[in-house]
C-alpha cells in the first residue's frame, strides 16, 4: 500500500489555466515533502519542496501548499504552459532518507 | 558534469538469466538509491546505501541484491530475472542532510 496518495492520475488544463495536484500521506513522522517533474525518457527532477515547519512555499510559477492536520499537500501551477506538460510526483521522507513516492500525474497543457 | 550515469539504457533477458545494472555519480554524494518505475506505481524503493559498506532495503527489495564498495558506484544485480522485474529502473543519490534525490536517465528492463 502507498504511504503517498496522489490524484488526479491525469489532468488536462489549457494554457494559461491553473493546474493542481493533490497527494495525502499517513505517516506523521514525514519531514520532507518534494515535487518532481519527469519528462519522457528522461528521470525525474526536483521541482519544488516544503518543509512541514511551513504551510505554503512559492517558486515563479510554482506553489506548495501544505496542510499539517489534514495530512495534505499540494502543488499549484499557474498560468500553466504547454512546456509544463510532464508527469509530476509527490512525495514524502523522513531524515532524508527512504523517500517515497506518490503514483504520479500526467500533465496535459493545451495551447 | 556527469551527474549520475547508468548503465545500459536498455536491456531484454530471458526468464532465469542474470544481469547487473550499472550506477556511477560523479557528485561524491554519500546517499545512493534504486528505483523502479511501473505505470500507475510511481517510484518504489528497491535498496538504498548511506555510504561504502552499508546498504538498507526499500519497499520491494525481493529478487535484487546490491553492495556498495566504492562512494561512486551502487551497482543493482538480478540473479534470476523474472518477467515481473519489467520495468524502467532509476539509480538516485543525494548530498549528506540534503533531501534532493539526482536521478540518472535510467534503464530499461525488459524480461521475457
Amino acid at each position: 500500500q502507498q504511504q503517498v496518495k496522489q490524484s488526479p492520475q491525469s489532468l488536462i488544463v489549457q494554457k494559461g489555466g491553473i493546474s493542481i495536484i493533490n497527494c495525502a500521506y499517513e505517516n506523521t513522522a514525514f519531514d520532507y515533502f518534494p515535487w518532481y517533474q519527469q519528462f519522457p525518457g528522461k528521470g525525474p527532477a526536483l521541482l519544488i519542496a516544503i518543509r512541514p515547519d511551513v504551510s505554503e512555499k512559492k517558486e515563479g510559477r510554482f506553489t506548495i501548499s501544505f496542510n499539517k492536520s489534514a495530512k495534505q499537500f499540494s502543488l499549484h501551477i499557474m498560468d500553466s504552459q504547454p512546456g509544463d506538460s510532464a508527469t509530476y510526483f509527490c512525495a514524502a521522507s523522513i531524515n532524508n532518507n527512504d523517500m517515497r513516492f506518490g503514483a504520479g500525474t500526467r500533465l496535459t497543457v493545451k495551447p | 558534469n556527469a551527474g549520475v550515469t547508468q548503465t545500459p539504457k536498455f536491456q531484454v533477458l530471458k526468464t532465469g538469466q542474470s544481469m547487473t545494472l550499472q550506477c556511477a555519480q560523479d557528485m561524491n554524494h554519500e546517499y545512493m538509491s534504486w528505483y523502479r518505475q511501473d505505470p500507475g506505481m510511481g517510484l518504489r524503493l528497491i535498496h538504498y546505501s548511506v555510504g561504502a559498506g552499508i546498504t538498507d532495503q526499500g519497499e520491494v527489495p525481493n529478487g535484487y541484491n546490491v553492495s556498495r564498495s566504492t562512494t561512486e558506484d551502487f551497482p543493482l544485480r538480478l540473479l534470476s530475472a523474472a518477467p515481473s522485474q519489467t520495468s524502467v529502473y532509476f539509480c538516485a543519490s543525494r548530498a549528506p542532510a540534503a533531501g534532493e534525490l539526482f536521478f540518472g536517465e535510467g534503464s530499461r528492463l525488459t524480461v521475457l
